[in-house]
């Protein structure tokens, strides 16, 4: 079993939408948890970061953490065809090693 | 703020020959520098840490004497591949990690660099 399981996708949906975009992970021990925007041959851009558990919102985009179900998501409001992209989420323990452990990526497609 | 640049974004080589990619941070410090690979569709793969003033710890399977990696100061990290083969055409990130302010534990990525090893 991986660390972290992310549904690759490919998901499609209408100009509008709400999106849901979710990973489970297997290891107690990840407090730090991070969503990831990758456009085609470009790096990945830090969309959203969150310590422990809890709910974020910034503009479109909400991540929610649940460490008792080992789950995070991330949803986007509104969806606009611009969000089409790669969305990988990523994790790490506390402590000093910020190595990251991360999702396959779910492929994104947001239809005008 | 937290940007950090790679050079060159694209590269073409002939086989044998060695390609040095620099990554480095451009307006915060970073004591600590990832890289990474991709291949199409696929996720990142961690290649090594690397950590200023001392030697990179390698991930399994990556080979510390193909992959060559420099951390000479608090802003720049490189990667050599040497003596390059097709096999190790792919797209190359670098991460920096940030240990001030808002920005701390936090990896900022570079662009990426695309190898085509002809």
């Amino acid at each position: 079993q991986k660390e972290v399981e992310q549904d690759p996708g490919p998901l499609s949906v209408p100009e509008g939408a709400i999106v849901s975009l979710n990973c489970t992970y297997s290891n107690s021990a990840f407090q730090y948890f991070m969503w990831y925007r990758q456009y085609s041959r470009k790096g990945p851009e830090l969309l959203m970061y969150t310590y422990s558990s809890g709910n974020k919102e910034d503009g479109r985009f909400t991540a929610q953490v649940d460490k008792s179900s080992k789950y995070i998501s991330l949803f986007i409001r509104d969806s606009q065809p611009s969000d089409s992209a790669t969305y990988l989420c990523a994790m790490s323990p506390a402590g000093n090693n910020r190595k990251l452990i991360w999702g396959l990526g779910t492929s994104l497609a947001v239809n005008p | 703020g937290a940007v950090v640049s790679q050079h060159p974004s694209w590269v073409i080589c002939k086989s044998g020959t060695s390609v040095k990619i620099e990554c480095r941070s451009l307006d915060f410090q970073a004591t600590t520098m990832f890289w990474y690979r991709q291949f199409p569709k696929q996720s990142l793969m961690l290649m090594a840490t690397s950590n200023e003033g001392s030697k990179a710890t390698y991930e399994q399977g990556v080979e510390k004497d193909k992959f060559l990696i420099n951390h000479a100061s608090l802003t720049l990290s490189t990667l050599t591949v040497t003596s390059a083969h097709p096999e190790d055409s792919s797209f190359y990130i670098c991460s920096a990690h940030s240990t001030s302010g808002a920005s701390y534990n936090e990896q900022f990525f570079g662009p990426g660099t695309r190898l085509t090893v002809l």
